[in-house]
């Protein structure tokens, strides 16, 4: 069956500090993969999505960046975190270009102070 | 533009009561899935059921139904026999179509608070 791994939980960061997340898939090949960020109390908003390795489309100008340097990984980054990149991320993966659903990792608490 | 909305920001229900969470939808697409997703305390995104556009039967997964109206564009959760496990937030979600690959976009959510 597959999996979806992602970590740390949680993470408190000082302002300007860099930020690295990752996410792994197992159990599948060639996933789609994607972070999204989840404001306090609202819905999510899709940052990057990746159909494969080194392919990566950002969905809405920010401070962050995303990379997929094996199948199944999906790494988040930041080189100076923001006050206003703190959040709840999570990471989902999906099979195929079709209308398949998503799957969810548990999530990472992000604090910037 | 595809979009997703919820317009119950907060629901409440008795336990072993039923009740329904409205999503409304906008495409131009005829054939998709419609989700729904539930976020417990713990956030982790789980999925609810699905429901296949070309399908006219409306899809049930043990107490979780929908009411799939597609020449409307809705899509509504009924949750019978409420359990306090039930308490979380409710997120419908749609594939929006284009590019590289379908990406899922999420209503703003419905958080339903089950009361003992």
């Amino acid at each position: 069956s597959q999996t979806i791994h992602q970590w740390p939980a949680t993470l408190v960061q000082p302002v300007g500090s860099p930020l690295s997340l990752e996410c792994t898939v197992e159990g599948t090949s060639n996933p789609n993969l994607y972070w999204y960020r989840q404001a306090a109390g609202r819905g999510l908003q899709l940052l990057f999505y990746s159909v494969g390795i080194g392919q990566i489309s950002s969905e809405v100008p920010q401070n962050l960046s995303a990379s997929r340097p094996q199948d199944r990984q999906f790494i988040l980054s930041s080189k100076k975190l923001l006050l206003s990149d703190s959040g709840f991320y999570l990471c989902a993966w999906s099979m195929g270009q079709g209308f398949s659903e998503a799957f969810f990792g548990q999530g990472t608490r992000l604090t910037v102070v | 533009a595809q979009t997703v909305t919820q317009s119950q920001p907060e629901m409440s229900v008795q336990e072993a009561e039923t009740v329904t969470l409205s999503c409304t939808y906008d495409t131009s697409e005829n054939n998709y899935y419609l989700f729904w997703y539930k976020q417990p305390p713990s956030r982790q995104m789980i999925l609810v059921i699905r429901q296949e556009a070309y399908k006219q039967q409306n899809a049930t997964e043990n107490r979780f139904s929908v009411n799939f109206q597609k020449a409307a564009k809705s899509f509504s959760l009924k949750i019978s026999d409420s359990q306090l496990g039930d308490t979380a937030m409710y997120f419908c979600a749609f594939p929006r179509i284009g590019g590289a690959t379908n990406k899922l976009i999420f209503g703003t959510g419905t958080l339903l608070a089950v009361q003992p």
